[in-house]
């Protein structure tokens, strides 16, 4: 009830390609998704999150994509570079409850850019 | 400060030792929440704080870990009697509001040997 399920596990991509990274829910409260980048020997870092009441978002290079009916949202990262290669983790969290602010993770997509 | 600052960035016990985290949030954030990275980067939460209260800790292993956030001190995190499998990086993110963007600390490593 609780899971993120996250896939690919690893990404090559060629400088100037789009990355794509997958992600599906199934607790129906959660209302809050964001992904987050980290760089090795890194905390995570914000990089984008949307909410249900919308199916996309975007900002810079970085769109999700989100499907309520099918409980699953998506990164998209366009025009990638090198110094995108990261970690990337989805996430998703309730707002309210008890259990408000809680992340539970995806298991994370390791992206390499080649030049 | 601006930044959540986690202390230390590495610590070493053996078997059977204490280890105390620490972590001073973003000012004026009053949430506080502390995960658990695994080698397969796997995150598991453990509890949060609202101010000085817990506000959830149904991911504590509540026999060994313990955690505070005291007034006009950094929020702490211990685990005694550590164990192999207690061998990860501890993050502690910060929030403002309940449903406002968390920040992540730089996280400790833990090697239990």
């Amino acid at each position: 009830q609780q899971q993120v399920k996250q896939s690919p596990q690893s990404l090559i991509v060629q400088k100037g390609g789009i990355s794509i990274i997958n992600c599906a829910y199934e607790n129906t409260a959660f209302d809050y998704f964001p992904w987050y980048q980290q760089f090795p020997g890194k905390g995570p870092a914000l990089l984008i999150a949307i909410r249900p009441d919308v199916s996309e978002k975007k900002e810079g290079r970085f769109t999700i994509s989100f499907n309520k009916s099918a409980k699953q949202f998506s990164l998209h990262i366009m025009d990638s570079q090198p110094g995108d290669s990261a970690t990337y983790f989805c996430a998703a969290s309730r707002t309210g409850g008890t259990s408000y602010g809680k992340l539970t993770f995806g298991q994370g997509t390791i992206l390499t850019v080649h030049p | 400060g601006e930044e959540v600052a986690q202390t230390p960035k590495h610590l070493v016990r053996g078997e059977g030792q204490k280890a105390k985290l620490y972590c001073a949030p973003i000012k004026g954030h009053s949430y506080v929440f502390w995960y658990q990275q695994v080698l397969k980067n796997e995150f598991k939460f453990l509890i949060s704080f609202q101010n000085e209260n817990v506000f959830d800790e149904t991911g504590m292993p509540k026999e060994r870990f313990s955690a505070k956030c005291l007034p006009n001190s950094p929020c702490s995190l211990e685990i005694q009697a550590t164990k192999l499998e207690d061998s990860a990086v501890y993050f502690c993110a910060s929030s403002q509001f309940r449903t406002t963007e968390a920040f992540f600390g730089q996280g400790t490593r833990l090697t239990v040997v």
